[in-house]
């Protein structure tokens, strides 16, 4: 069973431009939330995507956008860069099935804007 | 807006003692509760989870009370092991359950 992957590892921006995060999710899920974490902060929830659509967003700023592919696969968006946005940024897998479900995190991606 | 708390951002114990890691929540909504151990570098590990019909679950060493008057879980962890010196975050979730709100964490050190 393959785990929850994401890429890259790390990764260093300018201010204003544009990034792209992926994420494979776990076998068998169908599921995908991304997540933020500022340092010294616990994660903090951007948004989930189920078949394809956006299944709950939290409060984060439409700059922020994403995709699931048939695959449920997954990918993170954020334009116009801000200092702020600075952060690990987790993707988790869950499979969609029953009341609630345990997501299964990946290693994340370290962003780092300058 | 913080609706999931954990007070104590460090925790020292013993080998062998008893380890007790709080959190409190505000939302009376929530309804399902996890508790996840993040070690440096890797992302959070699923450690156990409570839903607010029962007021404890246990798996192992690892136990979680709920105290649903009090919107208060703990943790415990019994007997502590080095192995488990890692950042625990509690979070929570309720009405769709589809978001998880996750506390601030609380880096556990087991002393040998």
């Amino acid at each position: 069973e393959t785990g929850v992957t994401q890429s890259p590892t790390h990764l260093i921006k300018t201010r204003g431009q544009q990034v792209t995060l992926r994420c494979s999710s776990q076998s068998g899920h169908n599921t995908v939330s991304w997540y933020q974490q500022a340092l010294g902060q616990g994660p903090q929830f951007i948004f989930q995507y189920y078949r394809e659509e956006e299944n709950g967003r939290g409060n984060f700023p439409p700059r922020f956008s994403g995709l699931q592919f048939p695959n449920y696969s997954s990918e993170l968006n954020v334009n116009a860069l801000e200092l702020d946005d600075s952060a690990l940024y987790l993707c988790a897998s869950s499979f969609a099935g029953y009341y609630y479900n345990e997501q299964f995190f990946g290693p994340g991606t370290r962003l780092t804007v300058l | 807006d913080q609706q999931v708390k954990q007070n104590s951002p460090s925790l020292s114990v013993q080998e062998g003692r008893i380890s007790i890691l709080n959190c409190d929540y505000t939302n009376s909504m929530f309804d399902y509760f996890l508790w996840y151990k993040k070690y440096p570098a890797e992302g959070p590990t699923f450690l156990i989870s409570i839903s607010s019909i029962k007021d404890k679950n246990e798996d192992g060493r690892f136990t979680v009370f709920l105290n649903k008057s009090a919107k208060h879980l703990s943790l415990h962890i019994v007997p502590s092991q080095p192995g488990d010196s890692a950042v625990y975050f509690c979070a929570a979730s309720g009405g769709t359950g589809n978001q998880f709100y996750f506390g601030t964490g609380t880096s556990l050190t087991v002393i040998p």
